[in-house]
């Protein structure tokens, strides 16, 4: 079973800093990465898939690199709304599953 | 515009049967470019894969829900359902329904708003 790992577990940032987001899998994934952001009291929305495509209409300040193991999550001049929790999702082969989650205060 | 709509009752009592259904707007679910599932999430905790299904009824479900999980499609309705057996109190949680990306391993490209399901 491959096994997603996301650090930091917390980042705390004010806005307009830069927020870069960790995660690594315990075997080769290739570049079938996705992440996610969960707002508070929301549900989450496709950022990124295939490592660094971002998806229809997410703003160009989030970007995804990496590929193997080892993937980043970058997202640059943070606004209020960008605050929340980030998750990683394996993409490569069934059952997917998600990392434990970042959360950006 | 694609839109997910969880509905099913938000308290289901220990070792009976939770039933959520997701109806789908904007999208055709026998589309097949994608598949249907479902993630869940518990109070507090990160999100969980329960299981997914395609445009002709090919069904996938986590390991760790072993056999208590049942799928299905309503095509004339544009909906689909979750059915899980036998619940117990770590089942309780936000139920999402997602449209997800060419294989029953891609990525969800859409959520649901989620429904609260409590198993007490």
């Amino acid at each position: 079973e491959i096994v997603l790992t996301q650090s930091p577990a917390t980042l705390s940032l004010s806005p307009g800093e830069s927020a870069t987001l960790s995660c690594r899998a315990s075997h080769n994934i290739h570049n079938y990465l996705a992440w996610y952001q969960q707002r508070p009291g929301q549900a989450p929305r496709l950022l990124i898939s295939d490592a660094s495509n971002r998806a229809a209409g997410i703003p160009a300040r989030f970007s995804g690199s990496g590929s193997q193991t080892d993937f980043t999550l970058t997202i640059s001049d943070l606004e209020s709304e960008d605050f929340g929790i980030y998750y990683c999702q394996r993409c490569d082969s069934w059952p997917p599953a998600f990392g434990g989650g970042t959360r950006v205060e | 515009q694609l839109q997910l709509q969880e509905s099913g009752p938000g308290l289901v009592r220990s070792s009976g049967t939770l039933s959520v259904t997701c109806t789908v707007s904007g999208d055709s679910i026998i589309s097949r470019s994608h598949y249907w599932g479902w993630v869940r999430q518990s109070a507090g905790k990160g999100l969980e894969y329960i299981g997914s299904i395609s445009f002709n009824g090919n069904d996938y479900y986590s390991p760790s829900l072993k056999t208590r999980g049942s799928l299905s499609i309503d095509r004339p309705m544009n909906e689909f359902s979750l059915r899980m057996i036998s619940v117990t109190a770590t089942d309780t949680g936000i139920y999402y329904c997602v449209r997800q990306s060419g294989t029953s391993a891609g990525d969800f490209d859409s959520w649901g708003q989620g429904i609260l399901v409590t198993v007490s």
